[in-house]
């Protein structure tokens, strides 16, 4: 399986921050990632695909990059409706797996 | 726009068959564009992939759990189900269904677009 090794495991920052999540693959996983977020009470919410593709309506201030077992999340001034968790999984092969999660708070 | 819909009991009793249904709306099921796949996320905690189905019946588990799980699909109703035998407390959580987009890398492997809004299953006598 492809352990998918995700940090930190919480964070607090405050409002027009720069936030940045990492996720690491135990295996290369090519561009075969995504990464969603998760709001309290609320299912899972694709926000970027193959490592770095924004999905359409997803605000700009979120983005993805990496490659092979290193990926990157930031988001890139920090707003009070993006506390939530957020999660990568990799979909290069099977199981599919998911990270431990970043549940991002406001300080 | 898409919507998925879990159904099913809330509470199951140990060593049951914990049963659930997830109806396709304004989308056809029938698509070689998607999977249709089960996540769970036990309280408090991460999400585990459970398996997905293509239209076609095609089945792929999480081996974890393969020993006990059955995904199906009916096309003509437009939903797909999903079944877990022998349950214990272990197995309570939320479970999820959701569409995955069919990238054509991974035979069985998307990631999920579209979720339903989760189905909370407590396994308890």
């Amino acid at each position: 399986d492809t352990q998918m090794t995700q940090s930190p495991s919480s964070l607090s920052a405050s409002v027009g921050d720069r936030v940045t999540i990492t996720c690491q693959a135990s295996h290369d996983i090519s561009h075969y990632l995504s990464w969603y977020q998760q709001k309290p009470g609320k299912a899972p919410k694709l926000l970027i695909s193959t490592a770095s593709s924004l999905e359409t309506g997803v605000p700009s201030r979120f983005s993805g990059s990496g490659a092979g077992t290193d990926f990157t999340f930031t988001i890139s001034g920090l707003q009070p409706e993006d506390i939530a968790t957020y999660y990568c999984q990799q979909y290069d092969n099977l199981p599919l797996t998911f990270g431990g999660g970043t549940k991002v708070e406001i300080k | 726009q898409l919507q998925l819909q879990e159904s099913g009991p809330g509470l199951v009793k140990p060593s049951d068959t914990l049963s659930l249904t997830c109806t396709v709306s304004r989308d056809s099921i029938s698509s070689d564009r998607f999977y249709w796949g089960w996540i769970r996320q036990p309280p408090g905690k991460g999400l585990e992939w459970i398996g997905n189905i293509f239209y076609t019946g095609n089945t792929y588990y999480n081996p974890s759990l393969k020993s006990r799980v059955t995904i199906s699909v009916d096309t003509s109703k437009n939903h797909f189900s999903l079944k877990l035998r022998s349950v214990t407390a272990a197995d309570t959580a939320i479970y999820y269904c959701a569409r995955g987009f069919n990238t054509g890398w991974s035979l069985g492997a998307p990631y999920f677009d579209s979720w339903g809004q989760g189905s909370l299953v407590t396994v308890s006598s």
